[in-house]
């Protein structure tokens, strides 16, 4: 099965901040990425880690763990369109495998 | 938009009938991948493709078979659909993204129900 593990649902508040936390357990780590989908789209690329730390790109940010097999996305000033579903993925070979998704409901 | 088109968008089967999903792109990537998505799986990698008649399994690839004749063209088929590959089925391609990482585009999914 997948090894890799991130919490079903999550609800926050406009304007607040969230942070979703992905586990992974993998050889042949080649990069961690998040992924976001509507309900009724397609999955599309938000970030990107491959090295230790935080990459910021706006009201989102995406950390990296390579030792603890950990990363979580973080949205910031949320706003009632990030209700979403939020995908970590890990890079293995020339695969991408998935965890479920954390549906994320923002409320007002 | 990266040029990725799926066809048929939507497609209602009945079991033991065959069933092909086309995937098709015009940005000349290398990988391209079929994923199936349930509700609590998330999404699945069923099979993929490293070029022109390369391709491999992924974690749930039993009842399915897949074929890649040309670049553009990477094919999905159910040689006798059953009531568990009612799913949404995506395919993607790599390419480059921000930061120069290899990406996963998608295209926007086939809906298909075996009764």
């Amino acid at each position: 099965g997948q090894n890799i593990d991130q919490p079903t649902e999550m609800t926050a508040t406009e304007g607040a901040i969230v942070q979703i936390n992905c586990t992974y357990q993998t050889s042949g780590f080649n990069g961690l990425f998040w992924y976001q989908q509507h309900a009724g789209e397609a999955p599309t690329f938000l970030s990107y880690n491959v090295l230790d730390g935080l990459e910021e790109k706006g009201r989102f940010s995406s950390f990296l763990s390579r030792s603890k097999g950990y990363s979580y996305l973080l949205l910031k000033e949320l706003q009632m369109k990030d209700s979403a579903s939020y995908l970590c993925a890990y890079r293995q070979g020339g695969k991408l495998i998935f965890g479920q998704g954390t549906e994320l409901s923002v409320k007002p | 938009d990266a040029g990725i088109t799926q066809s048929p968008r939507h497609k209602v089967t009945e079991t033991g009938t065959p069933v092909t999903l086309r995937c098709h792109q015009t940005e000349n990537h290398r990988y391209m991948y079929w994923y199936r998505q349930d509700p609590g799986h998330g999404l699945r990698l069923i099979h993929y493709s490293y070029g022109v008649k390369d391709t491999d399994k992924g974690e749930v690839s039993d009842g399915y078979s897949v074929s890649r004749s040309k670049t553009e063209d990477f094919l999905l088929t159910l040689e006798s659909a059953t009531s568990s590959q009612t799913s949404v089925y995506f395919c993607a391609i790599s390419g480059p993204g921000p930061s120069g990482a290899n990406v996963l585009t998608f295209g926007a999914g086939s809906r298909l129900t075996v009764l």
